[in-house]
């Protein structure tokens, strides 16, 4: 069955430092793979998605991720974080068959000044 | 703006009764979803539909029913409003409904039941 796991609930990073969220996916076919952010009392805007070729994805407002398909993950990074970043963090899969799409628990970013 | 709107964007009711939340999409999207969000459990499909005139569930649909009232509009109802029901609830469309596609979500129904 498909799945996403975010092994981390909460993180919390110093404004200017980087950053990494986990994400890794079991599904048997090759995935289609999304990031999502959603800001405080909003609904989720889409980051980046990966469908298949070079498999470091670029996405807006600076962040990236990579596909390991080895190691079934998508991590999502980001060199430098702002103060704006803090949300929470949504990493989904989309299954083969039309219409399904499964979302991680999420990860919610605190950033320190 | 172009979008997805849904309303209320909170509700309070009590155990047993019922209402219904609305969608509206404006940008011609063919599959509209409804997802609930529960802390630490992330985004969970109640129902969708592919197309006008077709739903179909989700993984969470018990306790819910809901209309594809033309293209633009996704209804979904609480018959019997229950506390499990207390939760974050999301519209999203698509175009097609393919898994290569994004989803775009609405702000969100924060609903309690007392």
């Amino acid at each position: 069955a498909q799945s996403v796991t975010q092994p981390d609930i909460h993180i919390t990073v110093s404004e200017g430092a980087s950053l990494e969220l986990r994400c890794n996916y079991s599904y048997g076919a090759t995935p289609y793979l999304f990031w999502y952010v959603q800001s405080p009392g909003q609904g989720l805007q889409l980051l980046l998605k990966y469908f298949s070729g070079d498999t470091l994805v670029q996405g807006i407002k600076g962040f990236e991720a990579e596909f390991k398909r080895s190691q079934s993950s998508f991590n999502l990074r980001k060199p430098s974080v702002h103060w704006s970043d803090a949300a929470e963090y949504f990493c989904a899969v989309g299954a083969g068959n039309f219409n399904k799409f499964y979302f991680g628990s999420g990860t919610k970013l605190n950033v320190k000044p | 703006n172009a979008g997805v709107t849904q309303t209320p964007k909170f509700q309070v009711l009590k155990t047993g009764q019922s209402m219904t939340l609305q969608c509206a999409q404006d940008m011609n999207h063919n599959s509209m979803y409804w997802y609930r969000q529960d802390p630490g459990m992330g985004l969970r499909l109640i129902y969708y539909s592919a197309s006008e005139g077709t739903t179909d569930k989700g993984e969470v649909p018990n306790g819910y029913n809901v209309s594809r009232l033309n293209k633009r509009e996704f209804s979904l109802r609480l018959e019997s409003a229950a506390p499990s029901q207390t939760s974050v609830y999301f519209c999203a469309s698509s175009l097609s409904g393919t898994a290569d596609e994004k989803l775009l979500f609405g702000s969100g129904t924060q609903l309690s039941v007392l």
